[in-house]
């Protein structure tokens, strides 16, 4: 069965600086994969998403992340973190057979 | 990618109660997904709805504590009855898309028991 592992529970950044939150998952063939951001109270607000492809993914609010197979990794980053980026990071992974997991999150801390 | 409605987005409810919990996207799906989101915890899968049948329970959810509709291909209603304090979280829909793989996500149901 597919899993995904978020490391760590909670980080904390200064804004301005650089972001890398980790995501490995288990999964016999190519996953599709998936970050998401979750604001408290809120739902899931998807940043970017991997199903093939340039393993190098683009998402919104300047969000990136990067399928390395050799490693089952795909780590989200950002260059430069703003105040606003403060929140609940989801992971997911998913197959071609309605079966979706998801990672148990990392809650961003922004620092003045 | 598919637009989910969900309503309402908040609602505080007696114990003892139910809650209807209502889910439209604007194009027809095949496979609609309620999830359930505890306090400080992951998502979690309660059911797979589709058109026409019963719906699907993942272990450790039952129809009598959660009923599900799905009328149509753009509509469904997750219930949650007899609620408890435990009941207290988020609820999302989310609907299958582009290779059989959901990833859209409604704005979610904020419940709180009290």
């Amino acid at each position: 069965a597919q899993s995904v592992t978020q490391p760590d529970i909670h980080i904390t950044v200064s804004e301005g600086a650089s972001l890398e939150l980790r995501c490995n998952y288990s999964y016999g063939a190519t996953p599709y994969l998936f970050w998401y951001v979750q604001s408290p109270g809120q739902g899931l607000q998807l940043l970017l998403k991997y199903f093939s492809g340039d393993t190098l993914v683009q998402g919104i609010k300047g969000f990136e992340a990067e399928f390395k197979r050799s490693q089952s990794s795909f780590n989200l980053r950002k260059p430069s973190v703003h105040w606003s980026d403060a929140a609940e990071y989801f992971c997911a992974v998913a197959n071609g057979n309605n079966d979706m997991r998801f990672g148990a999150g990392t809650r961003l801390t922004v620092k003045p | 990618s598919a637009v989910i409605s969900q309503k309402p987005s908040r609602d505080i409810c007696q114990r003892g109660t139910s809650l209807t919990i209502q889910c439209q996207v604007d194009s027809q799906v095949t496979m609609m997904f309620w999830y359930r989101q505890q306090p400080g915890q992951s998502l979690t899968l309660i059911a797979t709805a589709n058109q026409g049948s019963e719906a699907t329970y993942e272990s450790g959810f039952v129809i009598d504590k959660f009923p599900i509709s799905r009328p149509n291909l753009t509509f469904s209603t997750l219930t949650v009855s007899n609620m408890s304090p435990e009941d207290s979280s988020i609820y999302l829909c989310s609907v299958d898309f582009e290779d059989n793989v959901r990833y859209t996500f409604g704005s979610g149901t904020r419940l709180t028991v009290v």
